[in-house]
């Protein structure tokens, strides 16, 4: 099973600052099959990137992801308030088990 | 509209069983691998289950053997049966899309979550 570490656990910034985003798997992520969520309280998570640098229907410029192998990177540009949230890696390789990531948590500084 | 919907949690006794239905609508649930995803309080996500299109499952090692995922067709509902319940089994149960036809990939769209807790 592939182990996936997101950190910091928690990152405080401010509106209109950037945010930086790292999950690193315990092995090669096959085919950059890696996602990123967004999940605020009470909701369910909502898909931002897919294949490791894609973005999801609907989702803004500003969210952006990179990497391959075991290091992947999410990029929010520029914080905007709707943005403080929860985010999570996940890994979808060709064979499950399939495995999510602990989360980091962007909250307002 | 593209849409899941699930029912089905509750309160239900260690050792005891539920079944947790997804009701999908505009899109049919056997083109594509659909799958859950749990979240117990406080906590993270955690993959539970995978159907593919063509049938076969796959399962976490925490649920395997006592979960079983399946789909009805003609209703357009994927179902989860969940045997043995144990207390670390609480948690909210999302379904969701695999978002390719017939491939992995990433979950695109999401049900609001069913709530299971498992208590004496």
């Amino acid at each position: 099973e592939i182990v996936l570490t997101q950190s910091p656990g928690t990152l405080s910034l401010s509106p209109g600052e950037r945010a930086t985003l790292s999950c690193r798997a315990s092995q090669s992520v096959s085919s950059s099959y890696l996602a990123w969520y967004q999940q605020k309280p009470g909701q369910a998570p909502r898909l931002l990137i897919y294949g490791a640098s894609s973005r999801a229907t609907g989702i803004p410029d500003r969210f952006s992801g990179s990497g391959s192998g075991t290091d992947f990177t999410l990029t929010i540009r520029r914080l905007e308030p709707e943005d403080f949230a929860v985010y999570y890696c996940h890994q979808y390789g060709s064979s499950p088990p399939w495995t999510f990531g602990q989360g980091t948590k962007v909250e307002i500084k | 509209e593209v849409q899941l919907v699930e029912s089905g949690g509750g309160l239900v006794q260690p050792g005891g069983s539920l079944r947790l239905s997804c009701a999908a609508s505009g899109f049919p649930v056997n083109g594509h691998y659909m799958t859950w995803v749990r979240q117990a309080p406080g906590k993270g996500l955690e993959w539970v289950s995978v159907i593919y299109t063509g049938g076969s499952t796959y399962y976490a090692d925490s649920v395997k053997g006592r979960f079983t995922i399946s789909r009805d067709n003609s209703k357009n509902t994927l179902y989860l049966q969940m045997n043995s319940l144990r207390a670390e089994d609480t948690a909210v149960y999302f379904c969701a899309r695999v978002r390719a036809e017939l491939r992995v990939d990433a979950f695109d769209i999401w049900g609001q979550g069913t709530m299971v807790t498992v208590s004496s």
